[in-house]
């Protein structure tokens, strides 16, 4: 699969502000992405997807953005909490391989909730 | 089960030896993966299981390194003349048809370490 990376490799952020974290991929077919949280001890977890056909998308405090343009991604949180602290990657299925659970995954993003 | 299991939890082995490592996925789910985690970085993708037939094992780095799911549940990936560059965590995921974008479940990982 084409890299997928992240620009930051910690970010600290206060309990209640908004945390961005950012990704950037590098194959512009790519149709499909996910972020994953990961805490401590603990596989990934699931948080939101977004297909290339959608610019945005929302969850519960997060939000996803997609610039197809420049072939970069956001997930944002708000009012962060302590229980966000995490490592947070995006990842995107390889091409053509008929299971959108085959990911390629960024190195990812460490965030720290300080309080 | 309730989620994706993984046993053990923490695993040291010294260089040469022989291990293996268990994966028992959700119920249900027919998709199985195996990623591996090295320190500071993203899941790597190992091997793709559909049923009990492995899809893809396009990852998997060399033929030390193998894996089964005879009954098409449970799945153990074996290790052959462990190195110490084989530490890592070895996560294990499963979904629920590993068609279109079914979400995929992650395990809490076993930690190999070689010494």
């Amino acid at each position: 699969g084409e890299s997928v990376g992240l620009h930051l490799p910690t970010l600290s952020v206060q309990e209640g502000d908004n945390s961005i974290i950012n990704c950037a991929y590098s194959n512009s077919a790519s149709d499909y992405f996910i972020w994953y949280k990961q805490e401590s001890g603990k596989g990934p977890q699931f948080i939101i997807d977004i297909r290339s056909n959608m610019d945005k998308r929302q969850g519960q405090r997060v939000t996803v953005l997609l610039n197809k343009t420049v072939k970069h991604l956001s997930l944002q949180i708000a009012a962060t909490q302590p229980g966000d602290s995490a490592v947070y990657f995006c990842a995107e299925p390889y091409a053509y391989t008929g299971t959108a659970s085959k990911l390629t995954f960024g190195t990812g993003t460490r965030l720290q909730v300080t309080l | 089960g309730a989620g994706v299991s993984q046993t053990p939890s923490n695993k040291v082995t010294e260089k040469g030896k022989y291990v293996e490592l268990r994966c028992d996925p959700i119920s249900g789910h027919t998709a199985l993966y195996w990623y591996r985690q090295s320190l500071g970085q993203g899941p790597e993708f190992l091997i793709y299981f559909q049923g009990t037939g492995a899809a893809d094992d396009s990852g998997l780095p060399n033929d030390r390194f193998f894996a089964v799911r005879p009954e098409g549940s449970v799945s153990t990936l074996k290790i052959q003349r462990t190195e110490r560059g084989d530490s890592a965590v070895y996560l294990c995921a499963s979904s629920f048809s590993g068609t279109g974008d079914t979400e995929a479940f992650f395990g809490q990982g076993t930690r190999l370490t070689v010494v």
